[in-house]
């Protein structure tokens, strides 16, 4: 079945650092691709998505692409703040709209 | 504001007593809801899908007995943990599909803690 991978955390950036968390995903088509982000105590928050090959999703700094040839949606922003500190969790969607999480990566940002 | 609404937001109880979580859709109407549970530190599991007027699709795993689901109208969908017990302790979230069914809009979730 369809699943995703993403690495695993926890990460710990200082701030104005370069982030990347890596997630690829084995489907087989090409589902719909996101990433959300878990505030501590909260519910999941849509940060981006991207729904076919080469698509880029960008929100609040946050970019990734769908690669069709490396199966990955990894996510990027040039300088984290501390209030980025938060769980991500990178997500696809199969045909019948049912959402398939990767594990979760906690990231923390020190001043 | 909240696209869905999810209460309790943490329920503490007893062994044995059962617990009713609401997930209510506040900006659309939904034949279809999730619902999903977050082991602590973990990802999110997808326990069974909430259907408007007909039974719900569990998971492969998941006692439909133990986890019931009422989807009783387009705005409302209920779980409702029975005879809960401490290993049924985690993070409970439901979501929405939005207009366009390839966004989900999430609940803020339910903390439940089984003494």
């Amino acid at each position: 079945g369809d699943s995703v991978t993403q690495m695993e955390g926890p990460v710990t950036l200082s701030e104005e650092a370069f982030l990347t968390i890596n997630c690829t995903y084995t489907a087989t088509g090409y589902p719909s691709l996101f990433w959300y982000v878990q505030y501590p105590g909260e519910g999941l928050q849509l940060l981006l998505k991207a729904t076919k090959a080469d698509d880029k999703g960008s929100n609040k700094g946050f970019e990734a692409t769908y690669r069709k040839e490396t199966t990955s949606f990894h996510l990027e922003k040039g300088s984290v703040q501390v209030s980025d500190s938060a769980v991500y969790f990178c997500a696809g969607m199969d045909s019948s709209y049912k959402l398939i999480f990767g594990s979760g990566t906690r990231l923390l940002v020190r001043p | 504001g909240a696209v869905v609404s999810q209460h309790p937001s943490r329920v503490i109880c007893k062994s044995g007593t059962s617990v009713k979580i609401e997930c209510r859709s506040l900006d659309f109407q939904a034949t279809t809801m999730f619902w999903y549970r977050q082991f602590p530190k973990q990802s999110l599991m997808l326990m069974a899908t909430s259907n408007e007027g007909s039974k719900a699709t569990y998971e492969q795993g998941v006692e439909k007995d133990k986890f019931l689901i009422n989807h009783a109208s387009l705005t409302l969908s209920t779980l409702t943990v029975t005879s809960a017990h401490p290993e049924d302790s985690s993070f409970y979230i439901c979501s929405v599909p939005g207009t366009h069914k390839n966004i989900q809009y999430f609940g803020a979730g339910t903390r439940l803690s089984v003494l």
